[in-house]
């Protein structure tokens, strides 16, 4: 299995609602990100889970909360968004930690918020 | 702060004609990557240059790292409508152990 499987694919919530992006590997890959993609432009980091530990938060509000339960799973509950966060949201994963090797992309969920 | 730039922004070309795509640094790079992002997908990664000087080819993509690690250069020849995607280089930023990417790319190879 070569693969990062991300859902839903799609996701519509409202400002009041609470839901969870969920993300599956099982490479065995030790590091898993979270990452936010605005159309057309690249990536932006948002967290790192290093080991199952969250090693990076690049000043995300609290209302995004991420747990990694275990090696192969990652989660990102969501809480009471604004409009401006519908994006693409994309998990990644790595061997090790750090960009050194590369990272292997799951398709993302779609989020809009209303 | 590490910054990568890519040009151009964008590009819309017909097929069968070729490009080359930049990526410029002021910082210099233990290591450079090249993504593909297709609509609705992932980045998926294409290589990993890590010695300064060194080519490194995909079928039609040759991919190229900066003598000085600070600039890589991607060259596609005789495009294809399925290379359309955005195309993201990315550097390892070393001591942040974060990937750095690019500003994009988006490339539309016309039939």
């Amino acid at each position: 299995d070569t693969e990062v499987t991300q859902t839903p694919k799609h996701l519509v919530m409202g400002m009041t609602n609470k839901k969870s992006l969920k993300c599956e590997q099982h490479m065995g890959h030790r590091a898993m990100y979270w990452y936010k993609q605005k159309a057309k432009k690249p990536p932006e980091l948002m967290f790192v889970y290093s080991y199952e530990k969250l090693s990076i938060n690049e000043s995300v509000p609290s209302r995004f909360s991420p747990e990694c339960p275990n090696s192969s799973l990652l989660n990102l509950h969501l809480h009471a968004l604004q409009p401006e966060d519908s994006a693409l949201y994309l998990c990644a994963s790595s061997q090790v930690p750090g960009p050194a090797y590369g990272y292997t992309f799951g398709s993302g969920t779609r989020l809009t918020v209303v | 702060t590490q910054l990568l730039e890519q040009s151009p922004q964008f590009l819309s070309i017909q097929e069968g004609e070729n490009l080359t795509v930049y990526c410029n640094s002021s910082s210099v790079f233990s290591s450079l990557q090249w993504y593909r992002q297709e609509p609705g997908e992932g980045p998926v990664l294409l290589v990993t240059v890590v010695t300064g000087g060194e080519v490194k080819k995909l079928k039609r993509l040759t991919f190229q790292f900066g003598d000085a690690r600070k600039d890589s250069s991607l060259h596609i020849t005789a495009a294809q409508p399925g290379d359309t995607g955005l195309y993201l280089c990315a550097g390892d930023g070393g001591a942040t152990n974060k990937l750095i990417f690019g500003t994009g790319t988006l490339l539309a190879v016309q039939p």
